[in-house]
């Protein structure tokens, strides 16, 4: 079965400074990941996507995100936080064919002044 | 271009009670979705459309959940009769296909709660 662990549940960082959101995979061949952001009230939205072309992958808003097949790992960054960044994220790994989802636990962002 | 819709944005219900969700897609959409998000928790897919026929419902528990997409167009989901634990936010989704590049987009969802 395909899942994904995402290894901080909250993460705090101050404006202006580096994002790091940490995600791991397990999947029994190359996956299809996904990053998606949920802001209070809203849809879920795409950031980024990785489907076995280039490895780094650029999102919306300056974020970004690298496949690493020897350490399973689709780690979210962002060079400068923002204030707006704040919100849940949600890494996510397509299995099966047919565009089915399944989504990790999530991790919160705060940013702080 | 319109997003997913959904209503109600809120319900609330007491136990044993029936309930329904109502989600439109963006136009053109085949695919639909519905996902479960309890709190604290990812979404999960309850049940997937490709136009009016169901891709794939494994995650639905039948005994007491519905959905279907009659005109492959609109689509709503059911609970009857609630219990406490389907107290949860109910995403719909949709997208032009199924393929894994084809990107799904999210309604606002329907926060439930079950007293």
């Amino acid at each position: 079965a395909q899942s994904v662990t995402q290894l901080d549940s909250h993460v705090s960082v101050s404006e202006g400074t580096p994002v790091l959101l940490r995600c791991n995979y397990s999947s029994s061949y190359s996956p299809s990941l996904f990053w998606y952001v949920q802001h209070p009230n809203k849809g879920l939205q795409l950031l980024l996507k990785y489907t076995s072309a280039a490895t780094l992958v650029k999102g919306i808003n300056g974020f970004e995100a690298e496949f690493k097949k020897s350490e399973t790992s689709f780690h979210l960054t962002k060079p400068s936080a923002h204030m707006s960044d704040a919100a849940e994220y949600f890494c996510v790994v397509s299995w099966g064919g047919g565009n089915k989802l399944t989504f990790g636990t999530g991790t919160q962002l705060k940013v702080e002044l | 271009e319109a997003g997913v819709a959904q209503s109600p944005r809120y319900k609330i219900i007491e136990k044993r009670q029936s309930v329904a969700f109502w989600c439109n897609p963006i136009s053109g959409h085949a695919t639909l979705y519905w996902y479960q998000q309890i709190l604290g928790q990812g979404p999960k897919l309850l049940i997937q459309f490709q136009n009016n026929g169901v891709v794939d419902d494994s995650q639905l528990p039948k005994d007491r959940f519905s959905a279907e997409r009659l005109k492959g167009v609109d689509s709503t989901l059911k609970i009857q009769p609630a219990k406490l634990e389907d107290s949860a936010v109910y995403l719909c989704a949709s997208s032009q296909g199924l393929a894994e590049s084809d990107t799904q987009y999210f309604g606002p969802g329907t926060r439930l709660t079950v007293l």
